[in-house]
């Protein structure tokens, strides 16, 4: 079975300062995505970032960047410049795929300080 | 604005009450989700369906129906409700095209209390 973690409940980073947020997962598959979501206190899901199993090439999105490292099936979050507005649960999250199977972790709280 | 729209935003039910979530998505997207988000956890997979009159069992279906009769429409039944399903619902969709996933979008979810 497919699981994910995050072993960091929570993080605090110093505004315009870089926090990493680790996230861990298995699974017997070749083909899959990977993703981070923001939940900030307004509920709403917010995908900050995809990663495609089969591209090599780390994402990037802005500030936000992955360190994918599929043999040791690791998924890192980095964050530049941390702003007051990242304040926010982050999830990791794992889509087979087949599309048929979403499985997240039990996220990590990240405060950034002023 | 297109998106995915939940209604109601909060309900209290009582033990052994009935009600239908509801979920529409306006961007014509062929697969569409429903999570649940219990308390400082993750978002788990309750059904999925990737077409007009084709759902299929997510992670934790029990005490939960759901029905895909149109493209834009995707309903979570809850039966007998239970205050194990004291939980945020979330909705989402998205398109796959050639194989690849597009466009995931959530709702904003629906907060339900059992009492």
């Amino acid at each position: 079975a497919q699981t994910v973690t995050q072993s960091q409940p929570e993080m605090s980073v110093q505004e315009a300062e870089t926090v990493t947020l680790s996230c861990t997962y298995d699974t017997s598959e070749n083909n899959y995505y990977l993703f981070w979501y923001k939940q900030p206190p307004s509920r709403q899901m917010i995908l900050v970032i995809r990663q495609e199993a089969y591209k090599q090439q780390n994402a990037t999105e802005n500030r936000f960047s992955v360190n994918f490292q599929k043999a040791a099936k690791s998924f890192s979050l980095k964050i530049s410049d941390s702003q007051l507005g990242d304040t926010a649960m982050y999830f990791c999250a794992f889509m087979s795929g087949n599309f048929n199977k979403f499985y997240f972790g039990s996220g990590t709280k990240l405060n950034v300080k002023p | 604005n297109a998106g995915v729209t939940q209604t109601p935003k909060f309900r209290i039910l009582k033990i052994g009450q009935s009600m239908t979530l509801q979920c529409t998505q306006d961007m014509n997207h062929n697969y569409m989700y429903w999570y649940r988000q219990d308390p400082g956890m993750g978002l788990k997979l309750i059904y999925y369906s990737v077409g007009a009159g084709i759902t299929d069992k997510g992670e934790v279906p029990n005490g939960y129906n759901v029905s895909r009769s149109t493209t834009e429409d995707f309903p979570l039944r809850l039966e007998l409700a239970a205050p194990s399903q004291t939980s945020v619902y979330f909705c989402a969709s998205s398109t796959v095209t050639l194989g690849v996933i597009y466009g995931y979008t959530f709702g904003s979810g629906t907060r339900l209390t059992v009492v």
